[in-house]
């Protein structure tokens, strides 16, 4: 069971870059590494996920290295929209059923 | 394509009553899950059904909650008698998740979640 670590929170002003690390250092090999978005009031929402190197999509990119003991998640050009929690998640498998674990997330607030 | 739908969105209880959540997952999805979130932390797995079968209950507060699936598709959760600690979020999830060797990789689309308050 991967447990992930990530700061409690973190302040940005709008359009800079938020790089989120997640420390998750006892992985297994065939886990799957996944962020998800969560805004107040709202169930969480997929933003992304990868095995290893680098994986991009139009709202974000995820970065892990060889060892895949952490990840960064990166958001460009933040705006106020983007101020929510954000959770690292191992996903692993589980006599062939998918286990995801949810830790506390980090809390982004985005300053104008 | 419709999302996962929940009701109801708020319900305020006594503690001792009892209250009931259901939760329709997306069209097709086989697996289902049932997350509670207590204010200022992380979605906690209740259960999590693959079809109408459990496949994890191991946080699931048995004396006081059950859920089932009866038909492989809506879902219910219930809560009798409630506890104050009971206060939280009550998360519905499903996923297309392939069963076997990639099971791992597959998304969790959430509900807007029925929030319980407990006096």
């Amino acid at each position: 069971l991967a447990k992930t670590t990530q700061p409690i929170s973190m302040d940005s002003y709008e359009g800079q870059e938020v790089n989120i690390t997640c420390s998750h250092n006892n992985i297994a090999t065939n886990d799957y590494i996944t962020w998800y978005q969560q805004f107040p009031s709202q169930g969480p929402r997929f933003i992304i996920q990868g095995y290893k190197t680098k994986v991009k999509n139009e709202v974000a990119s995820l970065f892990i290295p060889a060892d895949r003991k952490s990840s960064t998640l990166s958001l460009p050009r933040v705006s106020l929209s983007d101020t929510a929690v954000y959770y690292c998640l191992v996903g692993w498998n589980s006599g062939g059923y998918q286990k995801v674990t949810f830790g506390t997330g980090t809390k982004l607030q985005v300053i104008p | 394509e419709a999302g996962v739908a929940q009701s109801p969105r708020y319900k305020i209880i006594e503690k001792r009553q009892s209250v009931a959540f259901w939760c329709n997952p997306i069209s097709g999805h086989a697996t289902l899950y049932w997350y509670q979130q207590i204010l200022g932390q992380g979605p906690k797995l209740l259960i999590q059904f693959q079809n109408n079968g459990v496949v994890d209950d191991s946080q699931l507060p048995k004396d006081r909650f059950s859920a089932e699936r009866l038909k492989g598709v809506d879902s219910t959760l219930k809560i009798q008698p409630a506890k104050l600690e009971d206060s939280a979020v009550y998360l519905c999830a499903s996923s297309l998740n392939p069963h076997g060797e990639h099971a791992n990789t597959g998304e969790l689309f959430f509900g807007e979640g029925s929030r319980l308050t407990v006096l």
